[in-house]
């Protein structure tokens, strides 16, 4: 099955900084990407996705690049904000019954 | 409007307990998703349902694992003899339409442990 790696577990940046966290998946026949933000103690929520037609996708601050040759996807934060500080989650859909997540990044962004 | 609701929102069950997980998704929503979340771990699939139909339960762990959606809407997760390496947060999900590529809206899970 499908096996999504994600890179760094923890990550620690100073406000105003960026911030990147990295995933590789395994299976070529994937083609959906969504990144998820889990505050403590709160549910999931999708913060922005990614289709294999597609290299890159902006949202405000917040945008993601795929490279398919590769099989990894990335996703940047730019001028970091105390409140961007939760875990991340990235996935991968390579059918249409599942997502496979990966570990989680622990992002702390310091004030 | 609502979002996905889950209940109990924590349960301690004994060992050997059977224990239902209850899952209210958003309405009119087709796709439901069941996952596991370890502690500190991203969520791990269970299975998925287009409204009635379980079309894919290839993450449960095992057969003490079962459920259903009777009726389309409300899902219930159900463990039966509940072991200590089934604690964990269950997190249901659903999404408008049919599959896991668009976005999955979560609801806030249930924290179960055993003891």
């Amino acid at each position: 099955g499908e096996n999504v790696e994600q890179h760094p577990s923890t990550l620690s940046v100073q406000e105003g900084d960026s911030a990147v966290i990295k995933c590789t998946y395994s299976d070529s026949a994937s083609n959906y990407f969504p990144w998820y933000k889990q505050e403590l103690g709160k549910r999931p929520q999708l913060i922005i996705d990614i289709r294999s037609n597609v290299g890159e996708k902006k949202d405000q601050r917040i945008a993601v690049t795929l490279n398919k040759t590769a099989k990894h996807f990335s996703l940047h934060i730019t001028e970091t904000q105390p409140e961007d500080s939760a875990v991340y989650f990235c996935a991968a859909s390579i059918n249409r019954n599942m997502l496979t997540f990966g570990g989680g990044t622990r992002l702390m962004v310091k004030p | 409007g609502a979002g996905v609701s889950q209940s109990p929102r924590y349960k301690v069950a004994k060992r050997g307990q059977d224990v239902a997980l209850r899952c209210d998704p958003i309405s009119g929503h087709v796709s439901l998703f069941w996952y596991q979340q370890a502690l500190g771990q991203g969520p791990e699939f269970l299975t998925y349902f287009q409204n009635e139909a379980q079309l894919d339960k290839s993450g449960l762990p095992s057969d003490r694992f079962f459920a259903e959606r009777p009726e389309g809407s409300v899902s219930t997760l159900k463990i039966q003899r509940t072991q200590q390496e089934d604690s964990a947060v269950y997190l249901c999900a659903s999404s408008p339409n049919s599959g896991a590529k668009e976005t999955q809206y979560f609801g806030p899970g249930t924290r179960l442990l055993v003891l």
